[in-house]
């Protein structure tokens, strides 16, 4: 089973619905990421996590929220969709071992349209 | 001016054929360098990291660090179809979670 889980894949959805993006993980990291993907930009750092407790935003997090439900699950909200928050969206996940860098590893992604 | 700049490609060479790959930044507070390589439709997974300056070889690939050029590459020897991607550089100051990515470069590796 993958370490880095997200649901759904694929969404379609239309401008002013809320939509939730999920991600769950196995790797037993205290911090979780979310970013978005947009061709010619790269990615795109929305919100992080460093613990349950412990929520911050991103270059990015205009539109967005986010909820750390649980140790492995942290959750991306978009209150209200609009067009230009089609995208890729992945989840991170990493542990900072002393000594090493914060490296992290990504979920398979949420393709995301909004029309 | 970006932090990071990596020329997006796309990039084809012939199976077999030694690929380089280049980024290019600006901050010289980069100690850790990253190399993740992403298939259609995948998340981008982690290929190698790089402390500071200097090369790291992993079978196939070579990640090398010039610090005095700001300039980082990842050479793949031997290409194989399978290697046909795109290859996203990574960067950090020491121990931060802030990572810079580049925009990444796709490759076709043709048989």
């Amino acid at each position: 089973d993958a370490d880095v889980t997200q649901t759904p894949r694929n969404r379609i959805t239309k401008t002013g619905k809320r939509i939730m993006l999920e991600c769950s993980q196995t790797k037993g990291h205290d911090r979780m990421y979310w970013y978005r993907q947009d061709p010619g930009l790269g990615l795109r750092l929305i919100y992080y996590s460093f613990d349950v407790k412990d929520i911050n935003k991103g270059e990015i997090s205009d539109g967005y929220s986010v909820s750390r439900q649980a140790q492995a699950k942290f959750s991306l909200s978009l209150e209200s969709a609009i067009p230009n928050q089609t995208a890729l969206y992945f989840c991170a996940t990493s542990d900072l071992t002393s000594g090493s860098t914060d490296t992290q590893y990504f979920g398979p992604g949420t393709r995301l349209t909004v029309l | 001016q970006k932090e990071v700049e990596q020329d997006p490609g796309p990039l084809s060479v012939p199976e077999g054929a030694i690929v380089s790959l280049n980024c290019t930044y600006s901050n010289s507070a980069f100690q850790y360098f990253m190399w993740y390589r992403q298939y259609s439709r995948k998340g981008p997974e982690l290929l190698m990291y790089t402390y500071s300056s200097g090369n790291k070889e992993d079978g196939r690939f070579t990640a090398q660090v010039d610090k005095s050029s700001k300039y980082i590459s990842l050479f793949i020897r031997d290409s194989q179809p399978s290697d046909s991607a795109t290859y996203l550089c990574a960067m950090t100051t020491s121990g931060t979670y802030k990572y810079i990515f580049g925009t990444g470069t796709r490759l076709k590796v043709l048989a």
